[in-house]
């Protein structure tokens, strides 16, 4: 057990819905980080918050959006969902913003468009 | 961070020392070596990393070779749970602590 919990495990939607996901942090972690799976994309980094701020982005769409709560949790909100956001998408964390040690995944949310 | 070359796969038999390579010719100064691997769908989890120095760890050691171009992540015994896509990753460590996956090497142990 990482200490990274993810909710929900699954969820099945419809295109063109929105869905928002979950992420708590180990405890003392001050970074998340999202990452997106997929088959034929393997592990991609979208965002990274840091104490509540926005620290780097990668190829995050535009109709994905996140932000990070005073409680440190951090929800990953995916809109107007296409066929191709089937994915697995793993938060992770770490202490500090700037990774000189290791980062702790959770076990992901599957996430199915149909 | 400096990009990486990994075979896309390797078998091992269960009990023996796994060798899983990695190149990165283009490796500067202050960046580190980073393993990780991904059981299944899991979440990928943190074996060791290193900077010029041979490392080890209860999972793991790293040989860095004298030039910092490639480096090998050793498995010294391995088993059937360290089936796994392994990730080899150079950055610096300083950066942001966003991680770039590459392929990785499938690990397949046979018993």
């Amino acid at each position: 057990d990482s200490g990274v919990t993810q909710t929900p495990k699954h969820l099945i939607t419809a295109t063109g819905q929105r869905v928002t996901l979950r992420c708590s942090p180990r405890s003392g972690d001050l970074s998340v980080y999202w990452y997106q799976q997929s088959l034929d994309q393997g592990l991609q980094f979208l965002i990274q918050y840091y104490n509540g701020e926005e620290r780097a982005k990668g190829n995050i769409l535009e109709r994905f959006s996140a932000q990070q709560f005073p409680d440190l949790h951090s929800e990953l909100n995916l809109s107007s969902l296409e066929l191709g956001d089937s994915a697995l998408y793993f938060c992770a964390s770490s202490v500090r913003d700037r990774l000189n040690t290791e980062a702790f995944f959770g076990q992901g949310t599957r996430l199915t468009v149909v | 961070d400096a990009k990486t070359t990994q075979p896309p796969s390797m078998d091992c038999a269960e009990g023996r020392a796994a060798n899983l390579p990695c190149n990165h010719s283009t490796i500067s100064g202050n960046e580190y070596v980073y393993w990780y691997r991904q059981i299944h769908s899991q979440g990928p989890q943190y074996i060791i990393h290193g900077l010029k120095n041979n490392e080890t760890n209860e999972m793991a050691s790293l040989i860095i070779t004298e030039d910092r171009k490639s480096s090998t992540l050793i498995l010294p015994h391995a088993t059937l749970r360290d089936t796994a896509v392994y990730y080899c990753i150079v950055r610096v460590a300083a950066n942001t602590g966003k991680l770039i996956f590459g392929q990785g090497t499938t690990l397949q142990v046979k018993p």
